[in-house]
């Protein structure tokens, strides 16, 4: 099946420091991804849908200038979190999915990002 | 969007087969129903997806119901790598938020 390859998996830094996270379609073509936020014993939170080549599209409440997106390619997407802060420590999960919008999201295995 | 119910959990036999349950009363007739499966720390899972027919697949099977308002994902025979969070999400060519989903737990 499709495989969506997400790095680094964990990360932890000191509260101030910016985090990119990147997430590859290894086996097709990805012309939307889009980036989840998880807390513990929650569910996924959608933070913001790319399409290639156009600036992001953030859900009510994520700050743009705080979560950056970038999305240059049709096979990588990312995403830096800038000036962290231990707020933002959460699960990251990135997913991307081909042309058709009704065929699955295939999703990579998740970054777990700690501020200290 | 249109919304989806699931139990928040539901507990197996090892062995024996699951049904899980899913109403979406609200879908519209171009909704797609879509499962995915979360093991902890790790990204969800595609399991299966549907619009009005009944699907198969290696990893399970969808049953629709005739009006659409609900669904049945079912394990023909659960496994201990099947306790995960099961998601039951509806897609209209649009984007994919997820609910609670129900964790189903699987007894030895």
């Amino acid at each position: 099946g499709a495989v969506v390859s997400q790095h680094p998996s964990r990360v932890i830094c000191k509260s101030g420091t910016s985090v990119k996270i990147e997430c590859r379609s290894l086996d097709f073509q990805a012309t939307t991804m889009f980036w989840y936020r998880q807390f513990p014993k929650q569910s996924l939170m959608l933070m913001a849908t790319s399409n290639e080549g156009s600036k992001a599209t953030y859900e009510q409440g994520v700050e743009k200038d705080k979560f950056l997106i970038n999305h240059a390619s049709l096979t990588l997407s990312t995403l830096t979190v800038t000036s962290a802060h231990p707020e933002d420590s959460s699960f990251y999960i990135c997913s991307a999915r081909a042309y058709n919008p009704n065929q699955p999201q295939h999703f990579g295995d998740g970054t777990r990002l700690s501020i200290l | 969007d249109a919304k989806t119910t699931q139990p928040n959990s539901m507990e197996s036999n090892e062995e024996e087969p699951v049904h899980l349950p899913c109403n979406h009363s609200t879908i519209s007739g171009t909704d797609y129903i879509h499962w995915y499966r979360q093991l902890p720390s790790q990204g969800p899972e595609y399991v299966i997806h549907g619009l009005t027919s009944n699907v198969n697949n290696r990893m399970a099977s969808l049953a629709i119901a005739e009006d659409r308002k609900s669904s049945t994902l079912i394990l023909h025979r659960a496994t201990l790598r099947d306790a995960a969070v099961y998601y039951c999400i509806l897609t209209n060519n649009n984007d994919m938020r997820f609910g609670a989903g129900t964790r189903l737990t699987v007894k030895p």
